[in-house]
């Protein structure tokens, strides 16, 4: 089956610097790569995916990166907000096989 | 357009009881997943499931877990015979279609076992 990790645990990072989480996954089957932001007590939510036929996907203050060859893939988050403050969650494939999570602070 | 609806939101029940958590999936979605997120971790798969049929149930313990989403009416997990362990949040997402598409996740329901 599908395995994810995912780097670093924790992060802190400066208001208006950028954060950069990192995730690499072992089935070369997996085509989906979605990342979740979960605040405390509250619910997954869906930030931003990409799908194998893509190398990279922006919105807005966010992106995420994808090396096939490599499997891994990245998130990007650029001028951080305080309400950027979450665990994030990578996941691959289908079946959606989680990352550990990061949890992001982000200091006024 | 309402979104993924789950209840109950919080369920306790003493050690040997009966959990029945319920999912309601985003209107013209038919596929349902279930996870399991223990405090301070990630969230595990534990069940996949199409209108009336079982697609992946992988990551579900063997014994005491069922799931079923029947013809009509929401998505059930059940936990038969409670233990401590069985604590956790439970999540259930879904998707409007089964090949690399997004998931969306409702509110969860917190079960605690005392």
């Amino acid at each position: 089956g599908e395995n994810v990790e995912q780097h670093p645990s924790t992060l802190s990072v400066q208001e208006g610097d950028s954060a950069v989480i990192k995730c690499t996954y072992s089935d070369s089957a997996s085509n989906y790569f979605p990342w979740y932001k979960q605040e405390l007590g509250k619910r997954p939510q869906l930030i931003i995916d990409i799908r194998s036929n893509v190398g990279e996907k922006k919105d807005q203050r966010i992106a995420v990166t994808l090396n096939k060859t490599a499997k891994h893939f990245s998130l990007h988050i650029t001028e951080t907000q305080p309400e950027d403050s979450a665990v994030y969650f990578c996941a691959a494939s289908k079946k959606l096989t989680f990352g550990t999570g990061t949890r992001l602070t982000i200091i006024p | 357009n309402a979104g993924v609806m789950q209840n109950p939101r919080h369920l306790v029940r003493r050690r040997g009881q009966e959990a029945r958590l319920r999912c309601s999936p985003m209107k013209g979605h038919s596929h349902v997943y279930w996870y399991r997120q223990l405090p301070e971790e990630g969230l595990k798969f534990m069940v996949y499931l199409q209108k009336e049929n079982i697609i992946d149930e992988s990551g579900m313990p063997k014994e005491r877990f069922s799931a079923e989403f029947p013809k009509e009416g929401p998505s059930i997990l059940r936990i038969q015979q409670v233990v401590r362990g069985d604590s956790a949040a439970y999540f259930c997402a879904s998707s409007p279609r089964n090949e690399d598409a997004e998931q969306y996740f409702g509110p969860g329901t917190r079960l605690t076992v005392t």
